[in-house]
C-alpha cells in the first residue's frame, strides 16, 4: 500500500522540452508539497497546496507550474527545461493534527536534463 | 527568512562508534522535526520535538531540543551499517505558511564495517 506515489521515477529529457511529474497520496491528507533536492542533498520546498489551494509558492522560476485537481493529487509541470533543473523532485503530504504534521515523502523523481 | 543550520555536513565513523549531528536556528522554533534519508531513498520522518529541553529516545537514537528552542541534536549510540544515510532536521517555515518546513543542509553519515 503506497502512501505517496510519484510517476515517473526517472525522467531523462533534453533542454527546452516540457515535462510533467505526477503525485498521488492515499493518506487523506489536506496538504501536499513539492520539494527539489540538488546534488548536495539540499532539500528546498517549491510549492504547497492545502485543499487544492496554493499556499506556498517559493522563489521558483515561472517555468514550474503546479496543479492540484483534487486534494489527493498534485502535479508539477515544467516548461522549457534547463540543465539546472536536473535534480530529484519529491512530493510529500501532511495533515495537521494536534500540532503535529509529519510529512510523508514519495519515492522521488530523478530528472536529468541533457 | 528563517534559517536552520546543520553540522557536520559529513561524518564518517567506524561501526560501533557514536555519532551526533547538530541543528541550530536563527530564531526560536515552536517545534523541530528529524528525518532520515537512506541512499537512493526518500526522507522518512523520525520524530518531532515540541517542548523546551525535551529528550526523546528511539532505541539507539536520542533526540534533544534545547532549552531556548533554538537548537537540537540527534545522537546515535554504537552505530550500525544500517544507520547510513542523510539525517535532516527541519523547523517550521514561520509566518502563516501552513505546514512549511525549512530543512537543514543534512548530515551524511557513512559507517565503515
Amino acid at each position: 500500500d503506497t502512501a505517496v506515489s510519484q510517476t515517473p521515477k526517472y525522467l531523462v529529457t533534453q533542454m527546452g522540452n516540457d515535462k510533467s511529474i505526477k503525485c498521488e497520496q492515499n493518506l487523506g491528507h489536506d496538504t501536499m508539497y513539492w520539494y527539489k533536492q540538488d546534488s548536495k542533498k539540499f532539500l528546498k520546498i517549491m510549492f504547497s497546496y492545502n485543499n487544492k489551494e496554493l499556499i506556498i509558492n517559493e522563489t521558483v522560476p515561472n517555468r514550474f507550474s503546479p496543479k492540484s485537481p483534487d486534494k489527493a493529487h498534485l502535479n508539477l509541470h515544467i516548461n522549457s527545461l534547463e540543465l539546472g533543473d536536473s535534480a530529484v523532485y519529491f512530493c510529500a503530504s501532511s495533515q495537521l493534527f494536534e500540532g503535529f504534521y509529519e510529512q510523508y515523502f514519495g519515492p522521488g523523481t530523478r530528472l536529468t536534463v541533457t | 527568512g528563517q534559517q536552520v543550520m546543520q553540522i557536520p555536513q559529513y561524518q564518517h565513523v567506524q561501526e560501533g562508534e557514536d555519532f551526533t549531528t547538530y541543528c541550530n536556528s536563527s530564531t526560536t522554533l515552536s517545534n523541530i522535526q528529524w528525518y532520515k534519508q537512506r541512499p537512493g531513498g526518500h526522507p522518512v520522518f523520525l520524530i518531532q520535538l515540541v517542548k523546551s529541553g525535551e529528550v526523546k529516545k528511539q532505541k539507539r537514537l536520542t533526540f534533544q531540543f534545547g532549552e531556548a528552542k533554538k537548537n537540537s541534536s540527534l545522537h546515535i549510540t554504537a552505530t550500525q551499517t544500517t544507520d547510513v544515510g542523510t539525517y535532516f532536521c527541519a523547523g517550521p517555515g514561520g509566518g502563516t505558511s501552513y505546514g512549511k518546513l525549512t530543512f537543514g543542509q543534512g548530515t551524511i553519515l557513512t559507517v565503515h564495517p
